[in-house]
């Protein structure tokens, strides 16, 4: 059964600083990983997805980067903006039972100060 | 390219009571998912829909929950009748197919049962 973790579940950094966030997962049989951000009231707006042959994605400020083996992957945010301040969930399609169900982590709640 | 709809944005119900929501995809999207997420959860998922038959719903409480999508394009998910620990947000998401494409979702529906 795949299982989704994310780690810090908070993180509170000032305005400018770089941050990591992190992901496993515990079945490294993965097609591809989402990231996405959440708006406190909003829908899941997806930032980054990295297929399983892939090691890395960027957009702009954002770069993701997968190691399927170790079953994990990292989200790093540069330049830290208040504008950044979040949920960050990750999620990975599982395929035991259907095609396609992502599984989600509980997300880490990013907050920045000015 | 408009995004994924979703209706209402926000209810209140009773509990016992019974609740719709509305989902229409991304035009030409053949696969179709609702995620229920509790507060300070991930998304779970509901429902998966590939056209307008039913993929997975093994997770969906079928004494109460039930889902439609008509003619492979709008749909909706029906609670009936409700009770408390179903308040959440219900997220709409549809994706090109599911094998390992990207999943756009909606705003949600939050609904608060009291």
């Amino acid at each position: 059964k795949q299982e989704v973790t994310q780690i810090p579940a908070a993180l509170s950094v000032p305005e400018g600083e770089n941050l990591v966030l992190n992901c496993s997962f515990t079945d490294s049989a993965i097609y591809n990983l989402q990231w996405f951000r959440q708006d406190p009231g909003k829908g899941l707006t997806s930032l980054l997805l990295i297929q399983s042959s892939q090691r890395e994605q960027t957009s702009g400020r954002l770069n993701a980067s997968l190691d399927k083996s170790s079953g994990r992957s990292t989200l790093y945010i540069a330049a830290s903006q208040p504008g950044d301040s979040a949920t960050y969930l990750c999620a990975v399609p599982y395929y035991g039972g259907s095609q396609g169900n992502l599984i989600f982590g509980k997300g880490t709640k990013l907050s920045v100060k000015p | 390219e408009a995004g994924v709809a979703q209706s209402p944005r926000y209810k209140i119900i009773e509990k016992r009571q019974s609740v719709a929501f509305w989902c229409n995809p991304i035009s030409g999207h053949a696969t179709l998912y609702w995620y229920q997420q509790i507060l300070g959860q991930g998304p779970k998922l509901l429902i998966q829909f590939q056209n307008n038959g039913v993929v997975d719903d093994s997770q969906l409480p079928k004494d109460r929950f039930s889902a439609e999508r008509l003619k492979g394009v709008d749909s909706t998910l029906k609670i009936q009748p409700a009770k408390l620990e179903d308040s959440a947000v219900y997220l709409c998401a549809s994706s090109l197919r599911a094998s390992s494409y990207e999943q756009y979702f909606g705003p949600g529906t939050r609904l608060t049962v009291t």
